[in-house]
């Protein structure tokens, strides 16, 4: 069954730094997501990505944070100044879109758990 | 605006006990989607199931069952004869036909026990 890679599983930064958490959606998936979990809570959408260009994006999603198709495969997510509350699981996540099926084949990844210290 | 409320924290069972976690939501659209996902302690998350709201018929797959009621926007779970395996932490999900994000309850987390 294809899955949705992320990459690095763990990662951990000194604040202040700039990191990239990358993620290979499905193949024929043309909307990417980045959500966000803060240990202990619940799931936060941050952006979604369609068509080269933001399509939607939640107030977390401030300008410290950037997302890129950098190439037909990849799916980055970039922040650029870490601060200790950027610490998280984030989750990539894709799907397809064909019709009416808006919520179909919604694939997360198994995530990246940034510690920022 | 969409909101999940799942309003059991954590949940502890014994083995081959049936345990339901309770999931009530609010939306203003008519129509819209839920979900359920498990999130096992290796930190990933698995998709369970997906309803629409034109769909109310109850679901069962295998030991897992869901009850979608509507008038009282809820859409709980149920976990027949549990098993250790089934600990986790367990998110319900709510998405707005036409929009494609997903808002997220708290969750709750499953501890069975032998």
């Amino acid at each position: 069954e294809p899955e949705v890679t992320q990459t690095p599983s763990h990662q951990v930064t000194q604040m202040g730094q700039e990191v990239i958490l990358r993620c290979v959606p499905i193949s024929n998936h043309l909307y990417f997501y980045w959500y966000r979990q803060i240990l202990g809570q619940k799931v936060e959408f941050l952006v979604s990505f369609y068509n080269n260009e933001i399509s939607e994006k939640s107030e977390i999603f401030d300008d410290q944070f950037s997302v890129e198709r950098p190439d037909g495969s990849n799916f980055t997510l970039k922040i650029r100044s870490t601060k200790l509350e950027d610490s998280a699981m984030y989750f990539c996540a894709s799907r397809r879109s064909t019709g009416d099926s808006y919520n179909y084949g919604y694939t997360f990844g198994s995530g990246t758990r940034l510690t920022v210290v | 605006a969409q909101k999940v409320t799942q309003a059991q924290t954590e949940i502890s069972v014994v083995e081959k006990e049936d345990v339901t976690l309770d999931c009530v939501y609010e939306t203003r659209d008519t129509t819209y989607y839920l979900f359920w996902y498990k999130q096992p302690p290796s930190g990933e998350l698995v998709f369970l199931i997906r309803r629409n709201s034109f769909d109310e018929q109850n679901e069962i797959s295998g030991r897992y069952s869901w009850n979608f009621q509507k008038s009282t926007s809820s859409f709980n779970f149920t976990i027949t004869a549990s098993q250790v395996v089934d600990s986790a932490v367990y998110f319900c999900a709510l998405s707005p036909r036409g929009y494609s994000t997903l808002t997220f309850g708290k969750g709750t987390m499953l501890l069975v026990s032998p």
